[in-house]
C-alpha cells in the first residue's frame, strides 16, 4: 500500500461547480498534513495545511479524519484558474519528510 | 518567487555517468529537502539535510548521495546514472523550527537520461 495515495482524477468540471479531491494515508503516527497545487511544468506551492478541526480559506475547505486516516479538499465556485494537479501531502515521521500523493488533476472549463 | 533557486534548469547525460544538482535554499531556512518527481507522478521524497548532516531519507539507493553547506545551500549528486534516472528533480527548503511544516520549493532541474 501506497504512503499517501489520491483520487486519480482526472476531474473535468464546468465554472462555479463544486469539487471534492480525497486522499487517504497509511501512517496512523502522521502528525501534519498539507494540500499543495502544482501547475503544468511549475514546481508545488502551499495551498493550504490541514488541520484537525478542519480549516477554511475563502473557496476551499480541508477537512481531516484521523481516525479513517483520511484528508479531503474542496473546491467551491470553481475557476478557470483552480486548473491544475492537487497534491496531497503527509508528514510521516514528523521530522518534515514530507510525502506527496501522485496528485489529482482539475480542469475547469468555461 | 520562493527565493529557492536551483541549478542547472535543464540537463541531458548518458547512463553510467555523474551528476551534481544544486539548491540555494531561501534566507533563514536551514533545512533542504530533495524530490524525484517522474512525469505523471508525485514528487518522491529522497533525503533531508539539517544543519549540514542528512536528517532522513527515502527509498533511494546509495547512488544517490548529497551535501549541505553552512550557507545552507545543497548538492544532489547522482553516480551511475540510470534511464529512470530521468525526472524533474526538486528541491525544498523550510525553516525546522517554524513548526509549520511549510515546504517552498525551487522551480526545479530538469533530468534527462539518454
Amino acid at each position: 500500500r501506497k504512503e499517501v495515495e489520491q483520487d486519480p482524477g482526472p476531474f473535468n468540471v464546468p465554472e462555479g461547480a463544486t469539487v471534492a479531491f480525497n486522499c487517504t494515508y497509511s501512517n496512523s503516527a502522521s502528525q501534519s498534513f498539507f494540500w499543495y497545487r502544482q501547475d503544468c511544468r511549475k514546481e508545488p506551492k502551499l495551498l493550504m495545511s490541514v488541520y484537525s478541526s478542519g480549516n477554511e480559506d475563502g473557496r476551499f475547505t480541508a477537512q481531516l479524519n484521523r481516525a479513517s486516516q483520511y484528508i479531503s479538499l474542496l473546491i467551491r465556485d470553481s475557476k478557470l484558474s483552480d486548473s491544475a494537479t492537487y497534491l496531497c501531502v503527509v508528514n510521516v515521521n514528523n521530522n518534515n519528510d514530507m510525502r506527496f500523493g501522485a496528485g489529482t488533476r482539475l480542469t475547469v472549463k468555461p | 518567487e520562493t527565493g529557492v533557486t536551483q541549478s542547472p534548469t535543464h540537463l541531458i547525460k548518458t547512463r553510467g555517468q555523474q551528476v551534481t544538482l544544486r539548491c540555494s535554499s531561501q534566507s533563514g531556512h536551514n533545512t533542504v529537502s530533495w524530490y524525484q518527481q517522474a512525469l505523471g507522478q508525485g514528487p518522491q521524497f529522497i533525503f533531508q539535510y539539517y544543519r549540514e548532516e542528512e536528517n532522513g531519507r527515502g527509498n533511494f539507493p546509495p547512488r544517490f548521495s548529497g551535501l549541505q553547506f553552512p550557507n545552507y545551500s545543497s548538492e544532489l549528486n547522482v553516480n551511475a546514472l540510470e534511464l529512470d534516472d530521468s525526472a524533474l528533480y526538486l528541491c525544498a527548503s523550510l525553516r525546522a523550527a517554524s513548526g509549520s511544516g511549510e515546504q517552498f520549493f525551487g522551480p526545479g532541474t530538469r533530468l534527462t537520461v539518454l
